[in-house]
């Protein structure tokens, strides 16, 4: 059974801080891994998807690299802003596109 | 992309009572996703929607408490039946939409469950 991780749960950094997220994954017979962005009490928002033949991807000041053999990603975000607070989850897809989620990174970017 | 509209957006529900949610996607889409977010929880599959047949069920859940219809390919209905307190949650409906040869998931803006 796949099992997604993500560290750290928490995070807090001041306004323009360089950041990295980490996710891990057991099983690596995946289609593909994506990043989403989660504000409280809302739905998701699909931020990068990176394909299992792929190693990274970039959008903005974003950058999500996949480790398919090691079971890793990581989401880069440069100069980060307070707009930027929200919560992270990696999700990836296995069998019958069914995707599992990570348990997230709540992210609060200070002034 | 899939643009996903996700209606109620919020309700509070007596226990014992029945909630609706309805996902209308504005292309069609062959599986739909309903997915539950327990509070402070990761996101989990309750089942996979098809048009034409019936929802396939993840461990853990049963159509007779979570009744699912996919009437057309840009529309469906999950119902949270006879609802308790612990079904307070948010419930997140899905949809993998194929784009620039790539398949990639789009939730609807989710449903705030609260019963009291």
């Amino acid at each position: 059974k796949q099992e997604v991780t993500q560290i750290p749960a928490a995070l807090s950094v001041p306004e323009g801080e360089n950041l990295v997220l980490n996710c891990s994954f057991t099983d690596s017979a995946i289609y593909n891994l994506q990043w989403f962005r989660q504000d409280p009490g809302k739905g998701l928002t699909s931020l990068l998807l990176i394909q299992s033949s792929q190693r990274e991807q970039t959008s903005g000041r974003l950058n999500a690299s996949l480790d398919k053999s090691s079971g890793r990603s990581t989401l880069y975000i440069a100069a980060s802003q307070p707009g930027d607070s929200a919560t992270y989850l990696c999700a990836v897809t296995g069998t019958a596109s069914k995707l599992t989620f990570g348990t997230g990174t709540r992210l609060q970017v200070t002034l | 992309s899939a643009v996903i509209s996700q209606k109620p957006s919020r309700d509070i529900c007596q226990r014992g009572t029945s909630l609706t949610i309805q996902c209308q996607v504005d292309s069609q889409v062959t599986m739909m996703f309903w997915y539950r977010q327990q509070p402070g929880q990761s996101l989990t599959l309750i089942a996979t929607a098809n048009q034409g047949s019936e929802a396939t069920y993840e461990s853990g859940f049963v159509i007779d408490k979570f009744p699912i219809s996919r009437p057309n390919l840009t529309f469906s209905t999950l119902t949270v039946s006879n609802m308790s307190p612990e079904d307070s949650s948010i419930y997140l409906c899905s949809v993998d939409y194929l784009q620039g040869g790539n398949t990639e998931a789009f939730f609807g803006q989710g449903t705030r469950l609260t019963v009291v």
